[in-house]
């Protein structure tokens, strides 16, 4: 079946020590997402590609990096964890129609990352 | 700006109905319904388009107010697999970003 598969589902890293995160699809979306989640909120967007095309939220702090080397593909560097980076992290992708509005998102199960 | 979602909690009995309200600042020119259920993803539920649109699936419909930038989920005879965090969302209108509401969280008991 065509997903979006993210590895690992758990990670715990320690303080200040990097950590990288894993997405793949085979749905062949050209739009990738990372989310990170806190507990009680909504997903938070943190960066999207539209095929290599990369854009960073304004508010995205510079601790956190994308890579996306190819379509299947996506990566979140985190260079520095810090205690508030522990969240549920999402991976999305999807292919927008030329309707306009209709894109919709396929998640994958999420990273949950902890911080010691 | 955040889309608001009302109420922020809500707790039924099986087979009781429930609206969620979603509100915009900005102009919508969609609305996306996604269901979250504890530790897992949030699944996509519906899309609505157009101002005045109305959607469902199996006892869960949805309607889209444009003029009023805002949009409802109506639970009907709700079951227990109905619990979970409910999120409305939107697109930036050409931009691929996305914002989630505030979410709702129901809960059904048995």
């Amino acid at each position: 079946d065509a997903m979006v598969i993210q590895n690992p589902r758990y990670q715990v890293t320690q303080f200040g020590k990097p950590v990288t995160l894993s997405c793949s699809q085979t749905l062949n979306h050209n739009v990738m997402y990372w989310y990170q989640q806190k507990s009680s909120q909504a997903p938070k967007l943190l960066f999207h590609y539209y095929d290599k095309d990369f854009n960073n939220e304004a508010d995205t702090p510079d601790n956190f990096q994308s890579r996306r080397p190819n379509t299947s593909f996506c990566f979140l560097d985190i260079r520095s964890p810090g205690l508030g980076d522990a969240a549920m992290y999402l991976c999305a992708t999807s292919r927008p129609l030329l309707i306009r509005g209709y894109n919709e998102q396929f998640f994958g199960p999420g990273t949950r990352l902890t911080v010691l | 700006q955040q889309p608001v979602q009302s109420p922020q909690a809500v707790i039924l009995r099986e087979g009781e109905d429930a609206v969620i309200n979603c509100s915009s600042s900005k102009a919508l020119y969609s609305v996306h319904w996604y269901r979250q259920k504890h530790g897992e993803a949030p699944v996509f539920l519906m899309i609505l388009l157009k101002g005045g649109e109305q959607k469902g699936h199996d006892k869960i419909s949805a309607s889209f107010n444009e003029k009023k930038q805002q949009s409802s989920l109506y639970l009907t005879a709700s079951q227990l697999s109905y619990s979970g965090t409910y999120f409305c969302g939107t697109e930036i209108s050409g931009t691929y970003k996305y914002i989630f509401g505030t979410g709702t969280r129901l809960k059904v008991l048995a």
